[in-house]
């Protein structure tokens, strides 16, 4: 089946660590995205991961894959006032061409 | 390099009336694809364009329909609107969906 799970929220202080969670149930999904979506826009690319990788790090960010648990998460080191927006976790379904699954988007609030 | 451009921004329409979105994808990207963004129910996936053709459409009635032209560009069409359609509509266009959408900053239909 296709489905996304995230957790709606997550509220952290100016600084810390930022670490949004994802699960997916297509087992044929091979490549794994995180958008960001700040508020009135669209959907900005931050980064993405291809299903035969576990880890890939760009800058503050860091993605884990854990295939067996089919369960992605996305780390923001040192979080920013500016990081606060919705992030959402996609899945490219591989048997249906270019076709994105969204999950539900978690809602990062930072605090100075 | 201009983005994924939509128009109008915002849109009002009346109940029972058709709406006509637009979508002008990145020089060079054949593909485009088309999301409902509706308050609590995330990203739906609508509809897949690609070289003129439809490839996949999500599980929406058939009132909701579009095209794509020689250019690439992209109308989403809405017949015979209902309250429950207003949402902010997301256009996105890719070369190659494994590297992920570019997607533009959204039409925001109102129905009344």
């Amino acid at each position: 089946g296709e489905d996304v799970e995230q957790s709606l929220f997550l509220s952290v202080r100016e600084g810390d660590s930022s670490v949004i969670n994802c699960t997916y149930t297509d087992s044929s999904s091979t490549y794994l995205y995180w958008y960001k979506q700040e508020p009135g826009a669209g959907l900005q690319l931050l980064t993405y991961i291809f299903s035969n990788m576990d880890m890939k790090q760009d800058q503050r960010l860091t993605v884990l894959l854990n295939k067996k648990d089919k369960h992605l998460s996305l780390r923001i080191a040192d979080t920013q006032t500016g990081d606060s927006a919705i992030y959402f976790c996609a899945e490219l379904i591989r048997d249906q061409g270019g076709k994105l699954i969204f999950g539900q988007g978690t809602e990062l609030s930072v605090k100075p | 390099e201009a983005g994924v451009t939509q128009s109008p921004t915002h849109l009002i329409k009346t109940r029972g009336q058709q709406a006509t979105l637009r979508c002008s994808p990145i020089s060079g990207h054949t593909s485009v694809y088309w999301y409902q963004q509706a308050l609590g129910l995330g990203l739906q996936f609508l509809l897949w364009y690609d070289e003129g053709e439809e490839r996949n459409r999500g599980n929406f009635p058939p009132r909701f329909s579009g095209r794509q032209f020689p250019n690439y560009s992209s109308e989403l069409n809405v017949n015979a609107l209902e309250l429950e359609d207003s949402a902010l509509y997301l256009c996105a266009s890719s070369s190659r969906a494994i590297w992920g959408y570019t997607f533009g900053s959204g039409t925001r239909l109102t129905v009344v």
